[in-house]
């Protein structure tokens, strides 16, 4: 699998977008970008994923470039309650399930 | 749906005793996964059941872990003898082979302190 990039830490203020950036230049045409995030003191939590078209759903939007070399993940009115580590994962799609975690995004959502 | 439950929540043994983590996965799922995350080395998968037969164990440290699951309703993974380096947290997932978008729910984690 692709390996991504990701800033360690951002802020954002309470009730604006949280724009989240992920690097994944070397992809592949098959392998999909997922996010998750992971609340202190719990398991992780699916966000959203897409393969080349930007995506959204009740959580968040997906924007992923034209070359596909990066993603942007989109909460557009972060709440405090956002306040998380978000990962960027790039997996082919297929027989293998496995999801392997790098050292994510802090997002600290500031009242 | 309850979600994956995972117990016990907590757990503080000594060294070289056995530790016994239990995961219950969502009703209908057929995927399990046993991962371990620490602060030296984050979110890192142990091993993964489907339909309860082991298909990738490359992720199990060493031969003092082991995992089995004897039904689609439940998993154990057993530590013995125990180190202090084992402390982490241990989160269980599951997954259904019907979702296309490969998510997976995972547990509230159980935190164990090795001492």
């Amino acid at each position: 699998d692709a390996k991504t990039t990701q800033p360690p830490s951002m802020d954002c203020a309470e009730g604006r977008a949280a724009n989240l950036p992920c690097n994944h230049s070397t992809i592949s045409g098959n392998e999909y970008v997922y996010w998750y995030r992971q609340i202190h003191s719990q398991g992780p939590q699916y966000i959203i994923h897409g393969l080349k078209n930007n995506e959204t759903n009740e959580m968040a939007s997906l924007i992923i470039t034209e070359d596909r070399k990066s993603s942007t993940l989109i909460l557009p009115h972060a709440t405090l309650r956002d306040t998380a580590v978000y990962y960027c994962i790039v997996r082919v799609a297929g027989s293998n399930y496995k999801l392997t975690f790098g050292k994510g995004t802090l997002l600290t959502v500031n009242p | 749906d309850a979600g994956v439950i995972q117990s016990p929540r907590h757990e503080v043994t000594e060294m070289g005793q056995e530790v016994t983590l239990r995961c219950k996965p969502i009703s209908g799922h057929d995927y399990l996964f046993w991962y371990r995350q620490t602060m030296m080395r984050g979110l890192e998968l142990l091993i993964y059941f489907n339909n309860n037969v082991p298909i990738d164990d490359s992720g199990m440290p060493e031969d003092r872990f082991s995992a089995k699951m004897p039904n689609a309703s439940f998993s154990t993974l057993k530590i013995q003898p125990s180190e202090p380096r084992d402390s982490a947290v241990y989160f269980c997932a599951s997954r259904s082979r019907d979702s296309n978008s490969y998510e997976q729910y995972f547990g509230p984690g159980t935190r164990l302190t090795v001492t």
